[in-house]
């Protein structure tokens, strides 16, 4: 069975441009969440998607956000990119169905860097 | 809102020798709990949970970890390392929710680094 992929593996950007990062989750999984990962910050939460809506959302600004498509794959977008975007960010896919989902499959992640 | 605290940043051990990565939780509801695997350039792996029953959990790669509520604690544990277990660790915490949670709450990493 294929892992969780991520596309670009790397991302270079220009402070104030726009990026669109893609996730596609296992097959048969229905929910993807978002997380950046920096050395200040550590793991922190962006949003889950099931089914196409958002259903959780973590404390990031508005500049942050996604969306999900009928098949479960799913797209993040950063706009007006501060150097401080600068991240590693990961993608995970899980079955959750219902209320019942507890494990979740990460992709390799995307490294965006802004300059 | 919950929190996850790993005291230790980074873990030194000789081969072969024991480690224990310890893991600390905050929380005003019932949880779950994860520990991840993290090498260089690489995603996520999960490396065992606790969701219910025996406070026991074993893993992938000889891991285990012992749940604690009252000391609300998931320690890590591998009775003999191998080189190949140099990697990044992370502690983690859902909430117990009616409605489905995917959210994942991190600790800070805790670097095990095994000396040849």
């Amino acid at each position: 069975k294929a892992g969780v992929t991520q596309t670009p593996r790397y991302l270079i950007k220009t402070r104030g441009q726009q990026v669109t990062l893609s996730c596609s989750p296992i097959s048969g999984h229905r929910s993807v969440s978002w997380y950046q990962q920096t050395p200040g910050q550590g793991l922190q939460f962006l949003f889950e998607y099931f089914s196409e809506t958002q259903r959780n959302k973590g404390n990031f600004p508005g500049r942050f956000s996604g969306r999900q498509f009928s098949n479960s794959r799913s797209e993040m977008n950063v706009s007006t990119l501060e150097l401080g975007d600068s991240a590693l960010y990961l993608c995970a896919s899980s079955k959750r169905s219902g209320v019942y989902s507890y494990e979740q499959y990460f992709g390799p992640g995307t490294r965006l860097t802004v300059t | 809102a919950q929190s996850v605290t790993q005291l230790d940043s980074q873990v030194p051990v000789f081969e072969e020798a024991p480690v224990e990565l310890r893991c600390n939780y905050s929380s005003s509801v019932s949880v779950y709990l994860f520990w991840y695997v993290q090498y260089p350039n690489q995603g996520l792996q999960l490396l065992l949970k606790y969701l219910s029953g025996s406070t026991l959990v074993k893993g992938i790669n000889g891991f285990e970890a012992e749940f604690n509520k009252s000391q609300t604690s998931f320690h890590l544990r591998k009775p003999s390392v191998h080189i190949s277990d140099t990697a990044e660790y992370f502690c983690a915490v859902s909430e117990r929710s009616n409605f489905g949670n995917e959210k994942l709450t991190f600790g800070t990493g805790t670097r095990l680094t095994i000396i040849p």
